[in-house]
């Protein structure tokens, strides 16, 4: 089946402070998401992007289908953006990226 | 209501014990999802069900038997789990399992003693 692999495992920011989560496949996926679960375990979805770019205020991410991976930019990161950050393709979940974002 | 409910939030249950989580989704959706994640491990997807029909058993053990009698209700009987069962069971939706994103509830942290 597909694999799914996110990097870094563990991120830890200054508030303020910018970064980019990627997440690579194994194979082609046509329904790549993008999910952050906070402290109480919900999973937030983020973006669901199978190609191109997208933006949601300091959040945005990228998927290049033909190169298999998709990366998820936070700018000016804040306390609120703690939790772990993980992506979706096809039935298969990463690992997740574990967010720090120190005041 | 909106969204994908799940009960019960908690559950503490004996080995020996019979319980049921239920998944209900208001979003008009046709595939559920059945998903656990354990203490640092990764979501591994247990169950997908598509139109009722169930699509993808990931070799679940039979102490864990799904039920999905119409594209809005889920549910997941547990009968004479072990302590290693526990975890955060996630349950899911989206229009269709493969061009559709997920739309997630909050999950049931179940501990098994």
């Amino acid at each position: 089946g597909i694999q799914v692999e996110q990097s870094p495992p563990d991120l830890i920011l200054q508030e303020g402070a910018n970064s980019t989560l990627r997440c690579n496949f194994s194979d082609s996926v046509n329904n790549l998401q993008w999910f952050h679960q906070n402290p109480w375990g919900q999973l937030i979805n983020l973006f669901y992007i199978p190609s191109g770019t997208k933006q949601n205020g300091r959040l945005s991410a990228t998927t290049v289908a033909t190169e298999r991976y998709s990366l998820l930019y936070i700018s000016s990161s804040q306390t609120t953006d703690s939790g772990v950050y993980f992506c979706r393709g096809k039935l298969v979940f990463g690992a997740g990226t574990i967010l720090r974002v120190k005041s | 209501e909106t969204g994908v409910t799940q009960t019960p939030r908690h559950l503490v249950m004996g080995m020996t014990n019979k319980k049921s989580l239920k998944c209900e989704q208001h979003l008009g959706h046709n595939a559920m999802y059945w998903y656990k994640q354990s203490a640092k491990k990764p979501l591994e997807l247990m169950f997908v069900y598509n139109f009722k029909e169930q699509t993808e058993n990931n070799s679940v053990p039979s102490r864990f038997s799904p039920e999905c009698p119409n594209s809005s209700h889920l549910f997941l009987h547990l009968h004479t789990l072990q302590p290693e069962d526990s975890a955060l069971y996630l349950c899911a939706s989206s229009q269709d399992p493969w061009n559709y994103g997920y739309t997630f509830g909050s999950g049931t942290r179940l501990t098994v003693v």
